[in-house]
């Protein structure tokens, strides 16, 4: 398997621009999770989905960000306009839920957003 | 509100010594901790687990402690080897949610 696939690797824009990043899950896995790191603040949890539907989003920052999971394959997060403090490293992650497993988490390599 | 917390941002350890990472949580409904580790332009990687009803896991060099009255947890790295220099994560999951630390960077050196 390819694992998770992030893209793009590294984005710089302006500020008020729109950014768009994506992820291709794990195939098989029904959960999806978007995370961003920052030196303050670690990995912090944006938004969760669990067979492609939203269940917890109370970590996205501003309703700047919106984050889709049209299919079981593929999601995207957004964020429009974007700002300077925006800029931090955004991982994709997904897992596969069983009682038989701690489901554990398999992250992408991350988009490393950069706002000017 | 940080439920996650690794209080130690870095930590230098000599070859073939021992590493000891610290994780201290809030919440005593977590049912599983996972410690993470990452390597620069990478995602973090899983690399050990322990349920809540254990005190101790271990897979080879590695070993997760969890001190459930304490609510501390900690992983220990003998012998420590240049190639775990990283940046390590400890997580708490209760449901499906996951919390993770800020993180300790450990270096190893030759």
């Amino acid at each position: 398997d390819a694992g998770v696939i992030q893209s793009p690797r590294h984005e710089v824009t302006e500020m008020g621009q729109e950014v768009t990043l994506r992820c291709k899950p794990i195939s098989g896995h029904d959960y999806l999770f978007w995370y961003r790191q920052t030196m303050m603040r670690g990995l912090e949890l944006l938004i969760y989905f669990n067979n492609n539907v939203p269940i917890d989003d109370s970590g996205m920052p501003e309703d700047r960000f919106s984050a889709k999971m049209p299919n079981a394959s593929f999601s995207t997060l957004k964020i429009q306009p974007s700002e300077p403090r925006d800029s931090a490293v955004y991982f994709c992650a997904s897992s596969l839920f069983s009682r038989a497993n701690t489901g554990e988490l398999f992250f992408g390599e991350g988009s490393r957003l950069t706002v000017l | 509100d940080q439920q996650v917390k690794q209080n130690s941002p870095s930590l230098s350890v000599q070859e073939g010594r021992i590493s000891i990472l610290n994780c201290d949580y809030t919440n005593s409904m977590f049912d599983y901790f996972l410690w993470y580790k990452k390597y620069p332009a990478e995602g973090p990687t899983f690399l050990i687990s322990i349920s809540s009803i254990k005190d101790k896991n271990e897979d080879g060099r590695f070993t997760v402690f969890l001190n459930k009255s304490a609510k501390h947890l900690s992983l220990h790295i003998v012998p420590s080897q240049p190639g775990d220099s990283a940046v390590y994560f400890c997580a708490a999951v209760t449901g499906n949610q996951f919390y993770f630390g800020t993180g300790t960077s450990l270096t190893v050196i030759p």
